[in-house]
């Protein structure tokens, strides 16, 4: 099974900050793999899908990159509405899976 | 507009099976490339893929759970239902079902969640 490592879990930030995510697969998962966002008690909102292709109305502040086995989840300047806790996940090959999340606090 | 709302118990007790359902409504389940999954996510944890079912009734699930899951539709009453057996406290949990077309994109469409709590 493919395994998704996130880095940082916690990541301390400011409105304004450009704020980076990483996402590591433990063996090549090509382009596929997409980012979500999740506020406390709601389902996760969909942002990005092969790496780097921006969901509709989602923010161009947010920004994907990587292939392979690295991949980094962008915001260019954080805004209030962005603390939450981000997650990875590869649809290459069954089983799918999420990385552990990293979250986004106010600094 | 497409949306996902997900069914079943609130509370189960230990060995007993769960039967969730997920309803759609917005697209049929019958159409090409469309597949549902099923994610749950205990309290204050990650979010963990559980099973997958496309319209051709392709079928995939977590290699973890595999001997525990069973996941189905029944596409004229636009419903996916997974069945979790001998469900322990450690399956309690937040359960969403969400939309996954075939090809490039991620999951687009959430449900609700439902809460299912596994107590005695």
């Amino acid at each position: 099974d493919i395994q998704m490592t996130q880095s940082p879990s916690t990541l301390s930030a400011s409105v304004g900050d450009r704020v980076t995510i990483t996402c590591r697969a433990s063996q090549s998962i090509s382009s596929w793999l997409a980012w979500y966002q999740q506020k406390p008690g709601k389902a996760p909102k969909f942002l990005i899908y092969k790496a780097s292709s921006l969901e509709s109305g989602v923010p161009s502040r947010f920004s994907g990159s990587g292939s392979g086995t690295e991949f980094t989840l962008t915001i260019s300047s954080l805004q209030p509405d962005d603390f939450a806790t981000y997650y990875c996940q590869q649809y290459n090959s069954y089983p799918w899976a999420f990385g552990q999340g990293t979250k986004v606090e106010i600094k | 507009q497409v949306t996902l709302k997900e069914s079943g118990p609130v509370l189960v007790e230990p060995t007993e099976t769960l039967t969730l359902t997920c309803t759609v409504s917005g697209f049929s389940l019958s159409n090409t490339r469309m597949g549902v999954s099923w994610i749950r996510q205990p309290p204050g944890k990650a979010l963990e893929w559980l099973a997958h079912i496309f319209s051709n009734d392709e079928k995939s699930c977590s290699t973890s759970l595999r001997s525990r899951l069973t996941i189905s539709k029944d596409t004229s009453k636009s419903q996916v239902v997974l069945t979790m057996t001998n469900m322990d406290p450690v399956d309690t949990a937040t359960y969403y079902c969400a939309r996954k077309l075939k090809g490039e994109g991620g999951f687009d469409y959430w449900g609700q969640g439902t809460l299912v709590t596994v107590s005695s």
